[in-house]
């Protein structure tokens, strides 16, 4: 079956250091990869998404590349603030079927 | 945007007694909802698919008459716990779909 696996937090950073959270996945087809975020006490809201190789997603200064010959879609973000202090999900969805598989969810957390 | 509502935020109930779960998405029709419980350490488990006007079906190892998901509308999904107990304590979130999945911001169950 589908299958994200997710880099373990939690990650502690300095603010305007570089983020990278690792996501590798396992499906059959091509499906359609996001990232989620998750601040305290509130539910997840859709952070980028791409739906085919090489596509890039971005948002707020985060970027993820659809890599189909690494089967991944590492977050990255070159300079992290405060405020991006949050579980971030890597999740996929396959052609055909309704559910977002989802990955263990990666705790960040940025220091001043 | 799509906004999904989820009511209450938080609750406080005793054992033995039911808890309801509201979730309505907003400002659009949804044929399929998805409810979601977040366990301590972040990851996300997909309990139930509510789909409108038939029964949900649920994951493998989810009581489906201890949580019981009921989907009369294409606004509207309630999930029920049924005489709850303290391990049912938990972040239940549900989640609608419609070109894309809006989350409801989560409820915080807290069974005494």
């Amino acid at each position: 079956g589908d299958s994200v696996t997710q880099m373990e937090g939690p990650v502690t950073l300095s603010e305007e250091a570089c983020l990278t959270i690792n996501c590798t996945y396992t499906a059959t087809g091509y499906p359609s990869l996001f990232w989620y975020v998750q601040y305290p006490g509130e539910g997840l809201q859709l952070l980028l998404k791409a739906t085919k190789a090489d596509d890039k997603g971005s948002n707020k200064g985060f970027e993820a590349t659809y890599r189909k010959e690494t089967t991944s879609f590492h977050l990255e973000k070159g300079s992290v603030q405060v405020s991006d202090s949050a579980v971030y999900f890597c999740a996929l969805k396959n052609f055909g079927n309704e559910k977002l598989t989802f990955g263990t969810g990666t705790r960040l957390t940025i220091i001043p | 945007g799509a906004v999904v509502s989820q009511h209450p935020s938080w609750v406080i109930c005793k054992s033995g007694t039911s808890v309801k779960i509201e979730c309505r998405s907003l400002d659009f029709q949804a044929t399929t909802m998805f409810w979601y419980r977040q366990f301590p350490k972040q990851s996300l488990m997909l309990m139930a698919t509510s789909n409108e006007g038939s029964k949900a079906t649920y994951e493998q190892g989810v009581e489906k008459d201890k949580f019981l998901i009921n989907h009369a509308s294409l606004t509207l999904s309630t999930l029920t716990v049924t005489s709850a107990h303290p391990e049912d304590s938990s972040f239940y979130i549900c989640s609608a779909y419609q070109d894309g999945y809006t989350f409801g911001s989560g409820t915080r169950l807290t069974v005494v």
